[in-house]
């Protein structure tokens, strides 16, 4: 897809399809991550998190993939609907810095169509 | 149920002005943490505040900024003499503790305008 506006990678789906969402992450002495989701004019909204010490965590209608090997992030949402259309970010804390000091990937932009 | 509540959600100063911004965390949370969004950024941690004490304020600019979270009341982030590049989105957001695994949970956000 065209990126546009934040010049964030974009993924266009069509209503019912799956979507997956991907992020590389640096630190790899991180240990917690989370997916966030954030419509326009809102703050960011928790989706799911997964510990370095799992590798699939599954939520409704979503599943995060964590891959330590290559440092990758992922983000399934099942039978993706119109209301899943905003950013996504992947963020990653822990490896000696405070949980809360989240660092951010840059963002997604999910555009689901009916 | 109250989540992690900002205000005001819209300012606009003037240049060289000063600008307030507050945020309550959910309850029972006692750890806040401030992020900003510029524009075509994403989030970038500022601070990082447990009650009375300022824990890691390494995101903070070195001027102008600064932010409290007393005994009583909200956690204030302040920023003096404003400029056009503080215009942004100021994030709040809270956790129980400061452990793996403790969600941490957003506000809707405070967006600065400076004219």
């Amino acid at each position: 897809g065209e990126s546009v506006g934040l010049h964030l990678p974009t993924l266009s789906v069509q209503e019912g399809d799956n979507s997956i969402i991907n992020c590389a992450y640096s630190n790899s002495a991180s240990d917690y991550f989370i997916w966030y989701k954030q419509e326009s004019g809102k703050g960011p909204q928790f989706i799911i998190d997964i510990r370095s010490n799992m590798d699939k965590r599954q939520g409704q209608r979503v599943t995060v993939l964590l891959n330590k090997t290559v440092k990758h992030l992922s983000l399934q949402i099942a039978a993706t609907q119109p209301g899943d259309s905003a950013v996504y970010f992947c963020a990653e804390s822990g490896g000696g810095t405070s949980y809360g000091k989240l660092t951010f990937g840059q963002g997604t932009i999910l555009t689901v169509h009916p | 149920n109250a989540g992690v509540m900002q205000n005001p959600r819209h300012l606009v100063r003037r240049r060289g002005q000063e600008a307030r911004l507050r945020c309550s965390p959910m309850k029972g949370h006692s750890h806040v943490y401030w992020y900003r969004q510029l524009p075509e950024e994403g989030l970038k941690f500022m601070v990082y505040l447990q009650k009375e004490n300022i824990i890691d304020e390494s995101g903070m600019p070195k001027e102008r900024f600064s932010a409290e979270f007393p005994k009583e009341g909200p956690s204030i982030l302040r920023i003096q003499q404003v400029v056009r590049g503080d215009s942004a989105a100021y994030f709040c957001a809270s956790s129980r503790a400061d452990l793996s695994g403790n969600t941490i949970y957003f506000g809707e956000g405070s967006w600065l305008t400076v004219v």
